[in-house]
């Protein structure tokens, strides 16, 4: 079935450091693709997300792109900040009758100011 | 309200005890959701309610497991004779829209902690 792989946290990085999160999905469709953030103490929230190959989401200088031929939809930021220290989820949505979505293991990323 | 509420916040059972989850969804949202979120893992998929029909159950790990949501609108979780395997924090999502491509308006509850002792 369809499935999320994402890189193990947790990631530790000082502040104003590039971020990737790797991600990778297995699929049989044609899926969407999310980025989801959940902070501390809150639910998740969509980050961004992308609905064809190619595609960009973007949302809070966060981006990441559907690449089709790699299955992958990796997570970047050019510069974190403190607030950025969250749990992150990539996901995927096969489209189906009820949408129901397909959640990654999260990745815990920790900022140091 | 402003938001998916879910109560309780937490919640602490004994091996054997019956627990209902509540959700209240965003008012006038048409889907809801329900995922189970193991102590590290990603949430996964439980149930799924168009309004009042229950469309989809495949995700319920057994036969203890029941969602319910009766008008359409606040949606109850219940876990019979509960096992340690089930503590989790379980989290009840909604969106607006009831048709194809409802996760792109998908909002999340905090969830309710089970620990099942």
């Amino acid at each position: 079935g369809d499935s999320v792989t994402q890189m193990e946290g947790p990631v530790t990085l000082s502040e104003e450091a590039f971020l990737t999160i790797n991600c990778t999905y297995t699929a049989t469709g044609y899926p969407s693709l999310f980025w989801y953030v959940q902070y501390p103490g809150e639910g998740l929230q969509l980050l961004l997300k992308a609905t064809k190959a190619d595609d960009k989401g973007s949302n809070k200088g966060f981006e990441a792109t559907y690449r089709k031929e790699t299955t992958s939809f990796h997570l970047e930021k050019g510069s974190v900040q403190v607030s950025d220290s969250a749990v992150y989820f990539c996901a995927l949505s096969d489209g189906n009758r009820d949408d129901k979505i397909i959640f990654g293991k999260g990745t815990r990323l920790h900022i140091l100011p | 309200g402003a938001g998916v509420s879910q109560s309780p916040r937490y919640k602490v059972a004994k091996r054997g005890q019956d627990v209902a989850l509540r959700c209240d969804p965003i008012s006038g949202h048409v889907s809801l959701f329900w995922y189970q979120q193991a102590l590290g893992q990603g949430p996964e998929f439980l149930t799924y309610f168009q309004n009042e029909a229950q469309l989809d159950k495949s995700g319920l790990p057994s036969d203890r497991f029941f969602a319910e949501r009766p008008e359409g609108s606040v949606s109850t979780l219940k876990i019979q004779r509960t096992q340690q395997e089930d503590s989790a924090v379980y989290l009840c999502a909604s969106s607006l829209e009831g048709t194809y491509a409802t996760n792109e308006k998908l909002f999340f509850g905090s969830g309710t902690q089970l620990s099942v002792l």
